[in-house]
């Protein structure tokens, strides 16, 4: 039981150039998170999707896109990347019940923009 | 939507005394409201949470109180111990589909 495995770790872009962050989660979880984490600014949600099909705006969309693939990957996809977009991207999930969600998180993935 | 502040920014203590953290959220409609504990290089973890049908829990030296008419909550930490060194973030569920975290407060413990 791996729990939330996201890919790479690593990396670092050109402006300009795309890359898809992957993510996958063995929990059988309904739902699935993408974070941005920037110093002194915290956790920032990029999109979540509550379940399979489904995808929703977070606070900090703009510059991304995603696909919830299955109910076990949801991928990140950088279009044009820009400096701005520098940080530490974790993923995460929840299995949805009751008044709120448990939510694990992937170990985080360092992308660096230049 | 949502909007999670959390005070201090930073927070230094002596090893064995008491640390509080406090948080205030925005939308009424929150229900949930977890902490992370996230060391150096590591992602975070939930440490304590708490739901709005309850007032306080306590989980050995820590707890979480909560007052959802002042739509305010706090973490207190006692007897602190070096390894409790790391940043800790608040966070509010205004749905059961996402959580909104507070900006984290970086937490050192000195022996």
């Amino acid at each position: 039981n791996a729990g939330v495995t996201q890919t790479p770790k690593f990396q670092v872009l050109k402006t300009g150039q795309s890359m898809t962050l992957q993510c996958a989660q063995d929990m059988n979880h309904n739902s699935m998170y993408w974070y941005r984490q920037d110093p002194g600014m915290g956790l920032r949600l990029i999109y979540y999707s509550a379940s399979e099909g489904t995808t929703d705006k977070g606070e900090v969309p703009n510059g991304y896109n995603v696909s919830r693939l299955n109910k076990r990957e949801f991928s990140l996809r950088l279009e044009s990347a820009a400096p701005s977009q520098t940080s530490v991207y974790f993923c995460a999930s929840s299995e949805r019940r009751g008044s709120g969600n448990t939510i694990y998180f992937g170990e985080g993935s360092w992308l660096t923009v230049v | 939507g949502e909007n999670v502040e959390q005070h201090p920014s930073t927070l230094s203590v002596q090893e064995g005394d008491s640390a509080v953290i406090k948080c205030t959220y925005s939308d009424s409609a929150s229900n949930y409201f977890p902490w992370y504990k996230q060391e150096l290089g590591k992602r975070p973890q939930l440490i304590i949470d708490i739901r709005s049908n309850v007032g306080e829990k306590k989980d050995q030296r820590i707890a979480v109180t909560l007052n959802k008419t002042a739509k305010h909550f706090s973490l207190h930490i006692t007897e602190t111990q070096p390894e409790d060194s790391a940043v800790y973030f608040c966070a509010a569920s205004p749905n059961t589909d996402k959580l909104i975290f507070g900006t984290g407060t970086r937490l050192q413990v000195f022996p």
